[in-house]
C-alpha cells in the first residue's frame, strides 16, 4: 500500500535560518505529492504540489522538488520566519479511481526570534 | 481560506449525546471528505462522497454516521461516542472525485466526556 515518511520533530530554528523537511514516499504508479501547514488552532492548508517527477513546487518561499529516483519530495526554505511555526505534512495521492490522500504524521517547525 | 467552513469550532459531548457535526463549501466542488486527526497519528480518512453518493466509507464505527445532502453540504451525525473518539475532525472538497488536490476547513474539536 502507499506510505509516507516524514521526519520526526520538532524541529527548531532559529528565524532566518534554513529549512529542510525530509519526506520520502512509497506508492505505486505515479502519484502527486503534496505539503500541507497546519497553523496552530487551524486546519490543512495546501501549500504546495507536484504532480509530476522533476517537477517543484514552491509557495511564499517553500519548495519541494518531486524526485522519483529516491522517491522524495523534501521540503525547503532559504530563510524561516517566526510566522512559519506550524506542523507540515507531506501527502501523495496515487490518482488511481477516487482520490485519496495518504498522509505522513507531520513534522511541527518551531522558529525562534 | 474560507473556501470550506465547518460548525462547530468546538464541541463538548458525553458519551451519550447525539450531535452533529456540519461542513460547507463554497468553492463549486462535487467531491467532499470528512478525515479524523488524533494525537500523534497520521490523518485518517473515514468518507469520501462523490456527486452525494458515499463513494468510500474506511471501517468507520457505525457511531458515526455521514450525511450529504448536496453537493455543498456534509454532515457527520455523532451518538453514543467513546472517550477515544476525541480528536479534530477534518472536512475537505475537491473538484471532483478524481481531482486529487483537495482544500480542508478548519476542524471541529471534539471532546468526548
Amino acid at each position: 500500500g502507499n506510505s509516507v515518511t516524514q521526519m520526526e520533530g520538532p524541529v527548531t530554528l532559529s528565524e532566518e535560518a534554513f529549512l529542510t523537511i525530509n519526506c520520502t514516499y512509497t506508492a505505486t504508479g505515479y502519484p502527486s505529492l503534496f505539503w500541507y501547514v497546519q497553523y496552530p488552532g487551524e486546519g490543512l492548508q495546501l501549500l504546495l504540489k507536484a504532480t509530476k517527477a522533476d517537477d517543484k513546487g514552491s509557495n511564499k518561499g517553500f519548495e519541494a522538488t518531486y524526485r522519483k529516483e529516491t522517491t522524495s519530495f523534501h521540503l525547503e526554505k532559504g530563510s524561516v520566519q517566526v510566522s512559519d511555526s506550524a506542523v507540515y505534512f507531506c501527502a501523495l495521492s496515487d490518482k488511481s479511481g477516487y482520490s485519496t490522500l495518504t498522509f505522513g504524521k507531520g513534522t511541527m517547525l518551531l522558529v525562534s526570534p | 481560506e474560507t473556501g470550506v467552513t465547518q460548525t462547530p469550532r468546538h464541541l463538548v459531548m458525553g458519551m451519550t449525546n447525539k450531535k452533529s457535526l456540519k461542513c460547507e463549501q463554497h468553492l463549486g466542488h462535487n467531491a467532499m471528505y470528512w478525515y479524523k486527526q488524533s494525537a500523534k497519528k497520521p490523518l485518517e480518512l473515514m468518507f469520501v462522497y462523490s456527486l452525494e453518493e458515499r463513494v468510500e466509507n474506511n471501517s468507520v464505527p457505525s457511531r458515526f454516521s455521514p450525511e450529504c445532502p448536496n453537493s455543498s453540504h456534509l454532515f457527520l451525525h455523532l451518538h453514543t461516542l467513546q472517550p477515544e473518539d476525541s480528536a479534530l475532525y477534518l472536512c475537505a472538497s475537491s473538484q471532483d472525485g478524481g481531482s486529487d488536490t483537495q482544500y480542508f476547513g478548519p476542524g471541529t474539536r471534539l471532546t468526548v466526556l
